[in-house]
């Protein structure tokens, strides 16, 4: 399809174990971002992503949280040694250069047991 | 601090009227403002947005108001339909800094038949 792809739509993971989830922006569009949902709560930025520049990571959490983008394109959000509080649904949208507006895929939901 | 602010979490209303969705920013400058819609398990989807220097747009049933010295912004949709059930988030971006959505906590609107 031609939207913004997360795969895999759900992921339960042990306490303490690391995962990885990865969003497929549409292509062409320069600009990134990785946002979560907490239960109840809005949407909270985490990282973005433009082009070449350097990213703003002023949202991430702690230093468990990481997240690159190869090429312009592909992107991996990696969590270290989750925790409880890491369960949200973790939503990618991407941008192409000019809009207002951004693009969003379907989320992960993540839950750590 | 929450710089954008939905204080209604839910909202009811019969199918043919008008629902008006409220936001409230604080502090800091914004050059647009955005409306998305979310349905379950799905992401966010753009509706329609606003630049600061405007105070009013309309696109079908959507119109969205900016009021810059009350710094409130509202979406009206008219008339309602069932299908317009769902979590409505407004967002700002902000005049300086990283081109990145600040978003409200929702307001889930419920049409009722």
């Amino acid at each position: 399809g031609a939207g913004v792809s997360q795969s895999p739509s759900n992921k339960v993971t042990e306490k303490g174990k690391d995962v990885e989830l990865r969003c497929d922006p549409i292509s062409g569009h320069t600009a990134l971002y990785w946002y979560r949902q907490s239960l109840g709560q809005g949407l909270e930025f985490l990282i973005y992503f433009q082009g070449n520049s350097a990213p703003d990571k002023s949202g991430l959490p702690s230093d468990r949280f990481s997240a690159e983008r190869t090429g312009g394109s592909v992107s991996t959000l990696t969590i270290q040694r989750t925790q409880q509080e890491d369960s949200a649904v973790y939503l990618c949208a991407s941008r192409p250069s000019g809009n207002t507006e951004a693009f969003f895929g379907q989320g992960t939901r993540l839950t750590v047991v | 601090d929450q710089q954008v602010k939905q204080n209604s979490p839910s909202l009811s209303v019969q199918e043919g009227r008008i629902s008006i969705l409220n936001c409230d920013y604080t502090n800091s400058m914004f050059d647009y403002f955005l409306w998305y819609k979310k349905y379950p398990a799905e992401g966010p989807t753009f509706l329609i947005s606003i630049s600061s220097i405007k105070d009013k747009n309309e696109d079908g049933r959507f119109t969205v108001f900016l009021n810059k010295s009350a710094k409130h912004l509202s979406l009206h949709i008219v008339p309602s339909q069932p299908g317009d059930s769902a979590v409505y988030f407004c967002a700002a971006i902000p005049t300086s800094g990283t081109y990145k959505y600040i978003f409200g906590t929702g307001t889930r609107l419920k049409v009722l038949a």
